[in-house]
């Protein structure tokens, strides 16, 4: 079946760092999605992202789709405390066998020292 | 917000029971779904539905069952609930659209533990 290649596993960092994580697939997306997941919740939808080569931004956030349709980054600017969190790609087909089912990264943890 | 509630919330039992966990939405979305996640696998797939006739098999849908009582409910259950169903499981939503390009928007999770 599909994966999703996500990296960095882990980031620690200071408090005003960027941060930046990736993902890669062996195979194309329709559309891409960023969460992030807070101990003891579900995962909050942070960006969408529906055209190859498409740049968005929510806040600090920042995603791209990447033009070959098999990967995507989220860069965090200036980061703060409230950003620790668990960070999950996910890509979503529109077609075939996997309509409308979502494949997630393994997901990126950020700790962020004040 | 409590769009998509999940209940319980927490759950210890025994090897061999049968558990229901249950998922209602407010959020008027016709898909439904059913994950779980272990540490550092994400989260997969267990079933999914498009609609309240239609169920599907997700990646891992082996030893789960699951039954959608109407537009906003959905419920997972396990028949002989095994050591290694321990995990945390979410449930989530979607619109659907013709494109099939909605996110999905996910519960709180239930931390089932097998013993």
């Amino acid at each position: 079946g599909q994966q999703l290649n996500q990296s960095p596993q882990s980031m620690f960092i200071q408090e005003g760092e960027d941060v930046s994580m990736n993902c890669t697939s062996s195979s194309i997306f329709n559309t891409w999605l960023w969460y992030k997941q807070d101990p003891g919740e579900g995962p909050v939808l942070l960006i969408a992202l529906y055209k190859a080569g498409e740049l968005t931004s929510n806040g600090r956030l920042t995603a791209q789709f990447g033009t070959t349709r098999k990967d995507s980054f989220l860069n965090i600017s200036a980061s703060i405390p409230s950003d620790v969190g668990i960070y999950f790609c996910a890509g979503l087909n529109a077609g075939g066998t996997s309509y409308g089912k979502l494949t997630f990264g393994q997901g990126t943890i950020l700790t962020v020292h004040p | 917000d409590a769009d998509v509630t999940q209940t319980p919330r927490n759950r210890i039992t025994k090897t061999g029971k049968r558990i229901m966990l249950e998922c209602s939405q407010t959020k008027g979305h016709d898909r439904m779904y059913w994950y779980r996640q272990d540490p550092g696998l994400g989260l997969r797939l267990i079933y999914y539905s498009f609609d309240v006739k239609d169920i599907n098999k997700g990646e891992i849908s082996d030893g789960y069952s699951v039954s959608r009582q109407a537009q906003a409910k959905f419920s997972l259950s396990l028949e002989s609930a095994i050591p290694n169903q321990t995990a945390l499981y979410f449930c989530a939503t979607s619109d659907s659209d013709q494109g099939g390009n909605q996110p999905q928007h996910f519960g709180d999770g239930t931390r089932l533990s097998i013993l």
